[in-house]
């Protein structure tokens, strides 16, 4: 049981450049949630989703795309990166019954 | 909205001291709290969580906070700080609109000195 995996651990982008960050949960959680932690601001909201094919924007939503083709997977995407995107990034589950969420260990995105 | 503030940005204490850490809220509902510990490079772990049962909630590596409904506090407690505790500290808050997101304090780093 690894519970929530990320990759990749981490990446430097050029500005203008895109990529594809990767959760995995292997716990068959209903919710899955993209946030982004940058130093005094603790942790916020880009993206979730309730179910396989839904997803919704949260607080921070600008410059993200995300998809959600199969339960167990919650891509977060940055078609043309920008400095303001360098942060680390953490994907989260929860079960539909609890309010208790999960972290991956993170994705580190520096963009130059 | 529910909102969470983390009183002091860093705290410092010694070996064998007590740590406290401060939590304040805002809820317009009864909130579900938790406090979350990141060691340094790496995500977050539950430490515990308040779900409107047992107002004194205990956690794991012998921390424990209270919830204080008067005073909107969730403060996180230990007896005796370890060198091990010293990590960045988050205190959360469930949203309440359809994503049930948590909404984080901005972190309180403990530093233990031996």
């Amino acid at each position: 049981n690894a519970g929530v995996t990320q990759t990749p651990k981490f990446r430097v982008l050029k500005t203008g450049q895109s990529m594809t960050l990767l959760c995995a949960q292997d716990m068959n959680h209903e919710y899955m949630y993209w946030y982004r932690q940058d130093p005094g601001m603790g942790l916020r909201l880009i993206h979730y989703s309730v179910g396989e094919g839904t997803t919704a924007k949260g607080e921070v939503p600008d410059g993200y795309n995300v998809s959600r083709l199969k339960k167990q997977n919650f891509l977060l995407g940055l078609e043309s990166a920008a400095p303001s995107q360098t942060s680390v990034y953490f994907c989260a589950s929860r079960s539909g019954g609890s309010y208790e969420q999960y972290f991956g260990p993170g994705t580190r995105l520096t963009v130059t | 909205a529910q909102s969470v503030t983390q009183l002091g940005s860093h705290v410092s204490v010694s070996e064998g001291a007590l740590v406290l850490l401060r939590c304040n809220y805002s809820s317009s509902v009864p909130p579900y709290l938790f406090w979350y510990v990141q060691y340094p490079n790496q995500g977050l772990q539950l430490l515990l969580k308040y779900t409107s049962a047992a107002t004194l909630v205990k956690g794991i590596n012998g921390f424990e906070a209270e919830f204080k409904k008067s005073e909107t506090s969730f403060h996180l407690t230990k007896p005796s700080a370890h060198m091990s505790d010293a990590a960045e500290y988050f205190c959360a808050v469930t949203g309440m609109d359809s994503s049930y997101k948590l909404i984080f304090g901005s972190g309180t780093r403990l530093l233990v000195r031996p």
